[in-house]
């Protein structure tokens, strides 16, 4: 089974600041990674998503992740973030060889608050 | 861009009814899946559905709930008698074809078990 460990249940950060959410995983074997961000009152947006090839991964909205094998962490990471961006993130992971029938196991999600 | 679609939005049922709960996943998609966030804890999993069939389902799925996909465009969830613990907010998400394609989701149904 999978489990996902998002460390920090809240994270202020002023306005053009930068931001990292931390997420690590566990799994016995090979894993896809995904960022989910939810708007107050909407459903997940999908921002970003690891499956193979380059460990820097490029999404929506200005945000990037990096996945780490030997730290099983998959951190997203934002250069300079904005009010738009206040919202709860949640890393997710999913078996690489399960297919598509299988669900996505998710962290608590972190609630990211940006202060002007 | 395509949306999956819930309705309705928010629901109050009575602890011990049936409720059933509507989704119109993307068109062209083939994986279907009910999730469930009690508030303030993770997303959960609740069961996939394929091929007009289960293919696979957590613990929390057990035989209280049941999935159908009555007409070829509709994808629901009923709880047969819900309970206070029932009370969540019910996501459902749909994927194109394989496992490395994102999973669409809806906007969710707030389930309030009085």
């Amino acid at each position: 089974a999978q489990s996902v460990t998002q460390l920090d249940s809240q994270v202020p950060v002023f306005e053009e600041a930068p931001v990292e959410l931390r997420c690590n995983y566990s799994s016995s074997v090979s894993v896809y990674l995904f960022w989910y961000v939810q708007y107050p009152n909407q459903g997940l947006q999908l921002l970003l998503k690891y499956l193979s090839g380059s460990t820097l991964v490029k999404g929506i909205n200005g945000f990037e992740a990096e996945f780490n094998k030997s730290q099983t962490s998959f951190h997203l990471r934002k250069p300079s973030v904005h009010i738009s961006d206040t919202a709860e993130y949640f890393c997710a992971v999913k078996r690489g060889t399960g297919g598509g029938a299988d669900g996505l196991t998710f962290g608590k999600g972190t609630h990211l608050i940006i202060q002007p | 861009e395509p949306e999956v679609t819930q309705t309705p939005s928010h629901q109050v049922t009575q602890m011990g009814q049936e409720v059933i709960l509507r989704c119109v996943p993307i068109s062209n998609h083939l994986y279907f899946y009910w999730y469930r966030q009690i508030l303030g804890q993770k997303v959960e999993f609740l069961v996939s559905f394929y091929n007009n069939e289960i293919s696979e389902k957590s613990e929390i799925f057990d035989d209280q709930f049941s999935v159908e996909r009555p007409d070829g465009s509709n994808f629901t969830l009923k709880i047969r008698s819900t309970k206070l613990e029932d009370s969540a907010m019910y996501f459902c998400a749909s994927n194109p074809q394989g496992e490395t394609d994102g999973y669409t989701f809806g906007s969710g149904t707030r389930l309030t078990v009085v």
